[in-house]
């Protein structure tokens, strides 16, 4: 079973906008939340977590969203630029700490100059 | 901060084979993981280390997979007798000593059974 679902498997934005990636999860038990950025080739590269005592995280450019009630989070980019096209992944952990890390299956994000 | 090295990059063998994936952590971390991702999916946990203890493993490592971390340094992990269905990218990941350090995450092994 999949406890965490991303059910857009792409996304394209024009440069300069918001770019929203969506994640909802069936777990109650997790209580961190963390997205990954993958370029191809590469291993995935870690971008922003939130607790689920949180309902907001921002660093930068990046913001994500928790609506624990929904079981639905999101990360928002803005502005988006050429360089985030890359592949998105929610995951959460239920451990505690970070050791045991259920991924989604990704969003490929797009942003077009 | 060298990141964490897997080699070899790519493997090609035929069903039956022994494979073994080595993964070099970056250097202060003592937590390491091995995960597998099949096309189309995110990468599954398989199991996890701190220091050379293995201290959890997924049900989806068979009787077939081992993984060792005997200095709590590198680990390697070894497919015996592979099949068609362990054809996926090995990812391997360390962190650092406290519970809420991020995984940093190599480049990946993948494997290819012929």
């Amino acid at each position: 079973d999949q406890q965490v679902k991303q059910n857009s498997p792409s996304l394209s934005v024009q440069e300069g906008r918001i770019s929203i990636l969506n994640c909802d999860y069936t777990n109650s038990m997790f209580d961190y939340f963390l997205w990954y950025k993958k370029y191809p080739a590469e291993g995935p590269t870690f971008l922003i977590s939130i607790s689920s005592i949180k309902d907001k995280n921002e660093d930068g450019r990046f913001t994500v969203f928790l609506n624990k009630s929904a079981k639905h989070l999101s990360l928002h980019i803005v502005p988006s630029q050429p360089g985030d096209s890359a592949v998105y992944f929610c995951a959460a952990t239920d451990s505690g700490g970070y050791q045991k890390v259920t991924f989604g299956t990704g969003t490929k994000l797009q942003v077009i100059p | 901060d060298t990141g964490v090295s897997q080699n070899p990059r790519h493997k090609i063998t035929k069903r039956g084979q022994n494979v073994t994936f080595r993964c070099d952590p970056i250097s202060e971390h003592n937590r390491l993981y091995w995960y597998r991702q099949t096309l189309g999916q995110g990468p599954e946990f398989l199991t996890y280390f701190q220091n050379e203890a293995q201290l959890e493993k997924s049900r989806l490592l068979s009787d077939r997979f081992s993984a060792e971390r005997p200095k709590g340094s590198f680990s390697t992990l070894e497919i015996q007798r592979t099949e068609q269905g362990d054809s996926a990218m090995y990812l391997c990941a360390s962190s650092g000593g406290t519970d809420y350090q991020p995984q940093h995450f190599g480049d990946g092994t993948r494997l290819s059974i012929l």
